[in-house]
């Protein structure tokens, strides 16, 4: 039974366009809430990552926004560029592991 | 700087044989993580160590897998006897503290026949 539940499943967006990545979890005890992006045969790369004393963190064209009260956090991808096409993966820490989400496929067709 | 290095990147092996993969964590890591990932279940926390101890292996599946960390260069994670359920991706990853960032290596590719 996955902690973190992810949606959608996949997504396409046009280039310039923006994707929107949907996560929400039960367990209040999850205190770090960072996002992984991964590429076909490779490993999981820390993308992002927000507390939940904040509501709202911006690197560059990605933006998590955390709403601890609705237990849902949230990845946009700005000027989505066909370089964005991976999997997203949205994660929650407790203690010192990680539940990840199942996944998000984005394609960004040029 | 390497990253976390993991071997072999592709594994092919016969239902009984025993398989175990190798992983080389971030110098000055004291954090090492065992991952399993499928289609099915998804990226899965196996076991993880703080200063090559094994602190939680409740994500280890079934007593044909163990793991080891001899020193904070080098850990094993080893499948006996394989099958073909066990077929997945491996990826062990680091950290330095173990709470923030989590640096995952290439992974390793099981198939089980």
């Amino acid at each position: 039974q996955q902690q973190v539940k992810q949606s959608p499943q996949s997504l396409i967006v046009q280039k310039g366009g923006i994707s929107i990545i949907n996560c929400a979890y039960e367990n209040t005890a999850f205190d770090y809430f960072p996002w992984y992006q991964q590429f076909p045969g490779k490993g999981p790369a820390l993308l992002i990552a927000i507390r939940p004393d904040v509501s709202e963190k911006k690197e560059g064209r990605f933006t998590i926004s955390f709403n601890k009260s609705a237990k849902q956090f949230s990845l946009h991808i700005m000027d989505s560029q066909p370089g964005d096409s991976a999997t997203y993966f949205c994660a929650a820490l407790n203690d010192y592991k990680l539940s990840f989400g199942a996944g998000t496929t984005v394609t960004v067709r040029a | 700087d390497a990253g976390v290095i993991q071997s072999p990147r592709h594994e092919v092996t016969e239902m009984g044989q025993e398989v175990t993969l190798r992983c080389k964590p971030i110098s000055g890591h004291d954090y090492l993580f065992w991952y399993r990932q499928t289609m099915m279940r998804g990226l899965e926390l196996l076991i993880y160590f703080n200063n090559n101890v094994p602190i939680d292996d409740s994500g280890m599946p079934e007593d044909r897998f163990s793991a080891k960390m001899p020193n904070a260069s080098f850990s094993t994670l080893k499948i006996q006897p394989s099958e073909p359920r066990d077929s997945a991706v491996y990826f062990c990853a680091s950290s330095w503290g173990g709470r923030e960032t989590q640096y995952f290596g290439p992974g390793t590719r099981l198939l089980v026949l």
